[in-house]
């Protein structure tokens, strides 16, 4: 498969409980982006990361939530401590900045529905 | 001056009918406008996308209209078909930057 993968799938967690949340990006893109999608509402950016540079971090919206990239492909996204109103669909993108006279094109994966009870 | 207001937030259309969905911004140092589709389950994916330097952009059915003057550009989606049912999303950001600033999606149902 050509695409961004992510896993689980669906993930059902308990209030207070610990998730991780995986992304495979396109091979060979260097830019890995983390976004939420809550219902009815649009595509939160969460973090990017760019090669070896410092991650952009500004999005992340508390300090419960953190992101990896090990060896510049697979990335976890990590939620400690879950509560009710981190229910929603994590989507993991990728992009090859430079390419495509720098329109950097994202390519989204299928997403992780989170569902915190 | 970072938000992309996009509008209507549901639209239903008659198979065959036009389909028009808006998106305003603020930062005029944007110079890059997406339109993202995404199906139910699935991840968005690249429909079109214009720069500001022309104001229309046209591939197949769909169409963007871009109004640098109002800061607005919108998406047509000519002869709709159910298939077309999606949720769509538009964004804008800066040429050779990372970040994508999206819009809150209109979903779009097209009835046969």
């Amino acid at each position: 498969g050509a695409g961004v993968s992510q896993s689980p799938s669906n993930k059902v967690t308990e209030k207070g409980k610990d998730v991780e949340l995986r992304c495979d990006p396109i091979s060979g893109h260097t830019a890995l982006y983390w976004y939420r999608q809550s219902l009815g509402q649009g595509l939160e950016f969460l973090i990017y990361f760019q090669g070896n540079s410092a991650p952009d971090k500004s999005g992340l919206p508390s300090d419960r939530f953190s992101a990896e990239r090990t060896g510049g492909s697979v990335s976890t996204l990590t939620i400690q401590r879950t509560q009710q109103e981190d229910s929603a669909v994590y989507l993991c993108a990728s992009s090859s900045p430079g390419t495509s006279g720098g329109y950097n094109e994202q390519f989204f994966g299928p997403g992780t529905r989170l569902t915190v009870l | 001056q970072q938000q992309v207001k996009q509008s209507p937030q549901s639209l239903i259309v008659q198979k065959g009918g036009i389909s028009i969905i808006n998106c305003a911004y603020e930062n005029t140092a944007f110079d890059y406008f997406p339109w993202y589709q995404q199906f139910p389950g699935k991840g968005p994916a690249l429909l079109i996308a214009i720069r500001p330097d022309v104001s229309e952009k046209k591939e197949g059915r769909f169409t963007i209209s871009f109004n640098k003057s109002a800061k607005q550009f919108s998406l047509h989606i000519m002869d709709s078909q159910p298939g077309d049912s999606a949720t769509y999303f538009c964004a804008a950001s800066i040429i050779g930057t990372y970040k994508y600033i999206f819009g809150t999606g209109t979903r779009l149902k097209v009835l046969a």
